[in-house]
């Protein structure tokens, strides 16, 4: 089966750092995604892992681990605008693209 | 830079009814994907297509089609409308199967 899980909601300050965790349990692997979805709008795409190691990109961070089916996102000094739903995603096994979506984690920056 | 075009941006249709929503993907881009969200749920993959064939199929209803045309833009034909049926449908466009996707800004479907 697949199975991706990550925090429901997390709380941080602003100008803090703050790690989003996600594991994954899937049928092959092609690739995790990191998207950052405010409320009723599109998913905004953030990065891309698909070897193991870290993958820098401004205040953004991914890391991932294949053997232990495991991700994080690092988010830097934390504005309020980052306030937003996290969702992990990966694209299975098969050359079809699709993405297969965690149920996305809540954060919550306050002053 | 041109980003994903979803139409129309909301969509208001009363039960048994039909409503095709469609997608113009970011130039370049040959590879579509449909996906539905309900409110406080992650994006469930419905369907998707390279080069304008099917390349992959979710849990997408009977009462649902879609194609992709020879210009690469998408069209997902929603019939029997249902009020389960009211959700964010999103188009997500990419340059290959590997590579990222891309999100429009969805269309808001209400059945009523």
């Amino acid at each position: 089966g697949q199975n991706i899980d990550q925090p429901t909601e997390m709380t941080a300050t602003e100008g803090a750092i703050v790690q989003i965790n996600c594991t994954y349990q899937t049928s092959g692997f092609n690739g995790l995604f990191w998207y950052q979805q405010h409320a009723g709008e599109a998913p905004t795409f953030l990065s891309y892992n698909v070897l193991d190691g870290l993958e820098e990109k401004g205040r953004f961070s991914s890391f991932l681990s294949r053997s232990k089916g495991y991700s994080y996102l690092l988010l830097k000094e934390l504005q309020m605008k980052d306030s937003a739903s996290y969702l992990c995603a990966v694209k299975g096994s098969g050359n079809t693209g699709k993405l297969i979506f965690g149920q996305g984690t809540t954060l919550q920056v306050k002053p | 830079a041109a980003g994903v075009i979803q139409s129309p941006r909301h969509l208001i249709k009363e039960k048994r009814e039909t409503a095709t929503l469609k997608c113009y993907p970011i130039p370049r881009h040959d590879t579509v994907y449909w996906y539905q969200q309900g409110p406080g749920q992650d994006p469930q993959f419905l369907i998707s297509f390279y080069e304008k064939m099917q390349s992959d199929k979710g849990s997408i209803p009977d009462r649902f089609s879609a194609q992709q045309f020879s210009d690469y833009h998408s069209e997902l034909n929603m019939s029997s409308l249902e009020l389960g049926d009211s959700a964010l449908y999103f188009c997500a466009s990419s340059q290959g199967l590997q590579n990222e996707a891309f999100f429009g800004q969805g269309t808001r479907l209400t059945v009523v």
